[in-house]
């Protein structure tokens, strides 16, 4: 398995605000997830982050409101920056772990809830 | 596309008894990875299980079984002996072609065990 841990694990945040949440694994991955989950739904992938290059965004999120740093490789942060009510929203990291004999194993990290308000 | 889905928005089941949570998906990849997780109202998302597509047995790990029928495209969680701490979220999701982390995720089943 893999040991990931993520801070904070629940905010509530004033609108127009920013916030960085932090993921730190346990060793070393060449690349982190970042996925958001709002209220109700299932998850949905924000974008991937490469230690050494500019993370890479999925449709519908872009580095303006999102931006990622990936400064080594057991460690990412994720900015929301001037948040609204509708970024209200669960916000998790992964990473994809070797685990014998399954093959590479997707782990997340324990969330951090954002309440917007 | 490729596509996930589960038609159980809810299921009780009696505490030690057995349970199926449905998964079918969709692809036209031929190497892909289906995943199971536990979502508490604490919020994480627990692994429990994965099968990979050319996988000839059927996943397991501890009281849970993955049903893999490959024809049919479905990938049914089953849980064995149920325990109140099962009660949670429970999402399929799946790994296409060279994808290594992106996931898509169904919208998941709410499990209640009944004591």
């Amino acid at each position: 398995s893999a040991v990931i841990s993520q801070k904070p694990s629940r905010d509530i945040c004033q609108r127009g605000t920013s916030l960085t949440i932090q993921c730190q694994v346990d060793s070393q991955v060449t690349m982190m997830f970042w996925y958001r989950q709002q209220p109700g739904q299932s998850l949905t992938l924000i974008a991937t982050a490469n230690q050494g290059s500019e993370a890479t965004y999925e449709s519908g999120f872009v580095i303006d409101k999102f931006p990622i740093s990936r400064p080594n490789l057991t460690f990412s942060t994720l900015t929301v920056s001037n948040m609204s009510p509708e970024d209200s929203s669960i916000y998790l990291c992964s990473v994809v772990r070797l685990s014998p004999p399954r093959g590479n194993t997707i782990y997340f990290g324990e969330g951090s809830w954002l309440t917007v308000v | 596309a490729q596509k996930i889905t589960q038609t159980q928005p809810g299921m009780f089941v009696q505490e030690k008894e057995a349970v199926t949570l449905d998964c079918t998906y969709d692809t036209s990849d031929q190497s892909y990875g289906l995943f199971w997780y536990k979502q508490p109202s604490s919020g994480e998302m627990i692994f429990l299980i994965y099968q990979g597509s050319y996988d000839e047995q059927n996943a397991t790990e501890g009281r849970y079984s993955l049903n893999f029928q490959k024809a049919r495209k479905s990938a049914n969680l089953v849980i064995s002996a149920s325990q109140l701490g099962d009660s949670a979220m429970y999402f399929c999701a799946m790994r296409w072609g060279g994808s290594q982390g992106n996931l898509i995720f169904g919208k998941g089943t709410k499990l209640s065990v009944k004591p």
